[in-house]
């Protein structure tokens, strides 16, 4: 069965630093994989997705993720930080045989200005 | 752009009693999902539908939980003999084929607090 673990449960940077969110997943295929962000008390949003092809993936706000299967990980990436990306951050990934999403437990990301 | 539509978006309820949720997704999208979320955790999969087919349940979907899709279009999700251990956030979903490359987009929530 397919799992995720995003082993950092709340991460604090400062305005303007880089940033990276680490997702593993356990997944006996190549998976398909996500990071969505949610606001407090909001529905989930996209940033981006990985099906095939290109490793490193661009989202959208500035966000890029690495699929490396050497290391079942897809970590979440941004150059420079700003205020407005302090939200939770979740990864999940899908299988190839199901419509289904398994997410993992989140990670909530504090900025500093 | 009509995104996925969820109501109520809050409801408290006391413990024994019957609720319902609705979702309505984005119009061309034939696989609705819902998803249930409590504080300081991921969405956990509760069931997905393929037009009116409802193709997969969670464990997690006791006997006192129903989802239905009548027509292909909007769900409903209905809890009944609400207990405490059901307050959480109910997340409702929409797509076209995901494994095709498409997104799946989220609602905003339905909050259940029962008292």
């Amino acid at each position: 069965a397919q799992s995720v673990t995003q082993p950092d449960i709340h991460i604090t940077v400062s305005e303007g630093a880089s940033l990276e969110l680490r997702c593993n997943y356990s997944y006996g295929a190549t998976p398909y994989l996500f990071w969505y962000v949610q606001s407090p008390g909001q529905g989930l949003q996209l940033l981006l997705k990985y099906f095939s092809g290109d490793t490193l993936v661009q989202g959208i706000k500035g966000f890029e993720a690495e699929f490396k299967r050497s290391q079942s990980s897809f970590n979440l990436r941004k150059p420079s930080v700003h205020w407005s990306d302090a939200a939770e951050y979740f990864c999940a990934v899908g299988a190839r045989n199901t419509d289904k999403l398994i997410f993992g437990t989140g990670t909530r990301l504090q900025v500093f200005p | 752009d009509t995104g996925v539509s969820q109501n109520p978006r809050h409801k408290i309820t006391k413990r024994g009693q019957n609720v319902t949720f609705r979702c309505d997704p984005i119009s061309e999208h034939n696989r609705l999902y819902w998803y249930r979320q409590t504080l300081g955790q991921g969405p956990e999969f509760l069931t997905y539908f393929q037009n009116e087919a409802q193709l997969e349940k969670s464990r997690l979907l006791s006997d006192r939980f129903s989802a239905e899709r009548p027509k292909g279009s909007f769900s409903t999700l209905e809890i009944q003999r609400t207990e405490q251990g059901d307050s959480a956030m109910y997340l409702c979903a929409s797509s076209l084929p995901f494994r095709s490359g498409n997104t799946i987009y989220f609602g905003e929530g339905s909050w259940l607090t029962v008292v």
